[in-house]
């Protein structure tokens, strides 16, 4: 069993709709990110959190430690947020990473 | 600031070929990584470094080297490449805490075929 597992894998939606993206893990972190990585290959860091909930424009990150389950929520999706995101945990200063889940959002 | 690039971004080699992939940071971070990244597993790391002159040895290390001799660069070789090498291979670098709240910072990726 995956330490950090993420699901769904393949999400496919229309634009506009709200999307939930869910990463549960098993092992003890000091801190759980969320990445995007655009088709091309970049990757970039979203969100980093230890706790509660961040917000940055359409996106909504959230963690609950005793749970070990962690969202990523995107409001209001646009095709433009199509792009896989990968969930990962911060244990000891080395990154643990789930599989990743592949969105694509249709006009 | 370029930020984290990585030389070359894309490669092919034959089975028993070397080669050394380079990273560059201009952000003076104290850690960086080596990943690499296969369909259906997720990224992998494969060795890291907390500083210049030290490196460890990451959960895939077998068959790669490393070498931090600036703070700034980050080298992973490939002594004899063999096809189980095949893969998009990413750096990336993050400052040092003592939280580990460390975002990390990634590279383009390389794009690594051995025939």
């Amino acid at each position: 069993k995956n330490e950090v597992e993420q699901s769904p894998q393949n999400l496919t939606a229309q634009e506009g709709e709200f999307i939930t993206i869910n990463c549960s893990y098993s092992v003890g972190i000091s801190a759980l990110h969320w990445l995007q990585q655009h088709p091309g290959g970049g990757i970039v860091s979203l969100f980093m959190l230890s706790s509660g909930k961040k917000k940055h424009g359409r996106l909504i990150a959230t963690i609950n430690i005793q749970e070990k389950h962690s969202s990523l929520h995107i409001t209001a999706s646009h095709p433009r947020d199509s792009a896989v995101y990968i969930c990962a945990v911060n244990q000891g200063g080395k990154l643990i990473f789930g599989q990743g889940t592949e969105l694509s959002v249709k006009p | 600031n370029a930020g984290v690039t990585q030389t070359p971004k894309f490669r092919v080699l034959k089975t028993g070929q070397s080669m050394t992939l380079l990273c560059a940071q201009d952000m003076n971070h104290e850690y960086m990584y080596w990943y690499r990244q296969d369909p259906g597993m997720g990224l992998r790391l494969i060795h890291y470094s907390v500083g210049e002159g030290t490196t460890a040895k990451g959960e895939v290390p077998d068959g790669y080297n490393v070498s931090r001799l600036k703070k700034q660069n980050f080298l992973l070789g490939l002594e004899s490449a063999a096809p189980s090498q095949t893969s998009v291979y990413f750096c990336a670098s993050s400052t040092y805490s003592r939280s580990s709240y460390n975002e990390q910072f990634f590279g383009p990726g390389t794009r690594l075929t051995v025939l």
